[in-house]
């Protein structure tokens, strides 16, 4: 596609329960970042990947929260025992490669867990 | 720590004004610095990337400097438009990692 994507816009979970979340980069971006977004704040750096490696987790909040990028493209944010403060918009973004950095955003996914 | 404070936090101007967004960040060791819009309930629309060595850029209506050394930079919108109406993020980038300020809400009146 022209720009990064992700799966699904909404999600609406019942605390405790596990939750994936997806993202298709641009064509040809090797690296990829996830993000989250509160309301009424910027996004905070989570994970970044070049190809198939997570080179920076250093903004993963604790050890429930995991992602991978298995063939260097598509990344799944993966998030275990869900939390009310969990409660966000998750953002993916993906840039050419790790030496221009240029970082363009998909829509996002909303995550409500109740 | 670094830290992204953006001011003003929002902003309300007649269609046609031109204004100016700051953005100030405290630790000056950055690769690059992006400036992007968000509309509500949108994703974020990369305006502007400045490369650490550059002092400013441009496109179209926006021009962006960066003043790396005192850790400064600002967001320069002409002749202001509704559509111009959005927040407005400036995000310094550390290593791959960019750190968000909370934004400038612009709404331009028409």
């Amino acid at each position: 596609g022209a720009g990064v994507s992700q799966t699904p816009s909404n999600k609406v979970t019942e605390k405790g329960k596990y939750v994936e979340l997806r993202c298709d980069p641009i064509s040809g971006h090797t690296a990829l970042y996830w993000y989250r977004q509160s309301l009424g704040q910027g996004p905070e750096f989570l994970i970044y990947f070049q190809g198939t490696g997570a080179a920076d987790d250093s903004g993963l909040p604790n050890d429930r929260f995991f992602a991978v990028r298995p063939e260097g493209s598509v990344s799944t944010l993966k998030i275990q025992r869900t939390e009310r403060g969990d409660s966000a918009v998750y953002l993916c973004a993906s840039s050419l490669s790790s030496s221009y950095n240029e970082q363009f955003f998909g829509p996002g996914t909303r995550l409500t867990v109740l | 720590k670094q830290e992204v404070t953006q001011i003003p936090a929002a902003l309300s101007v007649p269609e046609g004004e031109n204004l100016v967004l700051n953005c100030s960040f405290t630790d000056s060791a950055i690769y690059n610095l992006q400036w992007f819009r968000q509309d509500p309930g949108k994703g974020l629309t990369s305006l502007l990337l400045i490369q650490s060595s550059q002092r400013e850029q441009t496109s179209g209506r926006l021009n962006a400097s960066l003043d790396k050394s005192s850790g400064r930079s600002t967001l320069y919108i002409a002749a202001s438009q509704p559509g111009d109406s959005a927040t407005y993020l400036c995000a310094p980038e550390y290593g791959n990692k960019l750190v968000f300020g909370a934004g400038t809400i612009l709404r331009v009146k028409s």
